[in-house]
């Protein structure tokens, strides 16, 4: 069965820490994996996509690593700024594309 | 480039009342998809189409829910009895061909009373 992990579910920091939220996956047979943000009652934002045959994908302060032999992937943020807050999903593309419950991120002033 | 356009935003409906839901996908994606997001979940895949095919729709309640992409452009999304439990988020997302990156819309929230 393919299923996706986020840790943690929740997750608050003091502004300017930098910080690394979890995705893992159970079947390692993935074509890429893609990071989105979801800000409150809006859709889902693309931040980053990591092809299965690339070990990480960097924009801005933001860098995604793929370790497709254990199923896991990592979203550090460096720096971290209140407009960061929002919900981080992790969604693994097989045939289908398939999610994880987010993290949701909070970064206090 | 305009992203992918959804409607309505909001929707209340009683409880057996049909409702149908709008995706217009950016131009030229030949994939489209249809998710469910519950309060509090990570969206679920209903449907998903390549050009005007069904591609997988293995999670979609076929009892009470019908999806259509009509020469492989825009799609319909509808519900027919609504129950409570399908109170949700409803996203659609188009990719240029299936496994590139994917675009969401805004998503319509579905209310059921």
């Amino acid at each position: 069965k393919q299923e996706v992990t986020q840790i943690p579910a929740a997750l608050s920091v003091p502004e300017g820490e930098n910080l690394v939220l979890n995705c893992s996956f159970t079947d390692s047979a993935i074509y890429n994996l893609q990071w989105f943000r979801q800000d409150p009652g809006k859709g889902l934002t693309s931040l980053l996509l990591i092809q299965s045959s690339q070990r990480e994908q960097t924009s801005g302060r933001l860098n995604a690593s793929l370790d497709k032999s254990s199923g896991r992937s990592t979203l550090y943020i460096a720096a971290s700024q209140p407009g960061d807050s929002a919900t981080y999903l992790c969604a693994v593309r097989y045939e289908a594309m398939r999610f994880g419950a987010g993290t949701r991120l909070t970064v206090k002033p | 480039e305009a992203g992918v356009a959804q409607s309505p935003r909001y929707k209340i409906i009683e409880k057996r009342q049909s409702v149908a839901f709008w995706c217009n996908p950016i131009s030229g994606h030949a994939t489209l998809y249809w998710y469910q997001q519950i309060l509090g979940q990570g969206p679920k895949l209903l449907i998903q189409f390549q050009n005007n095919g069904v591609v997988d729709d293995s999670q979609l309640p076929k009892d009470r829910f019908s999806a259509e992409r009509l020469k492989g452009v825009d799609s319909t999304l509808k519900i027919q009895p609504a129950k409570l439990e399908d109170s949700a988020v409803y996203l659609c997302a188009s990719s240029p061909v299936t496994y590139t990156e994917a675009f969401f819309g805004q998503g319509t929230r579905l209310t059921v009373v």
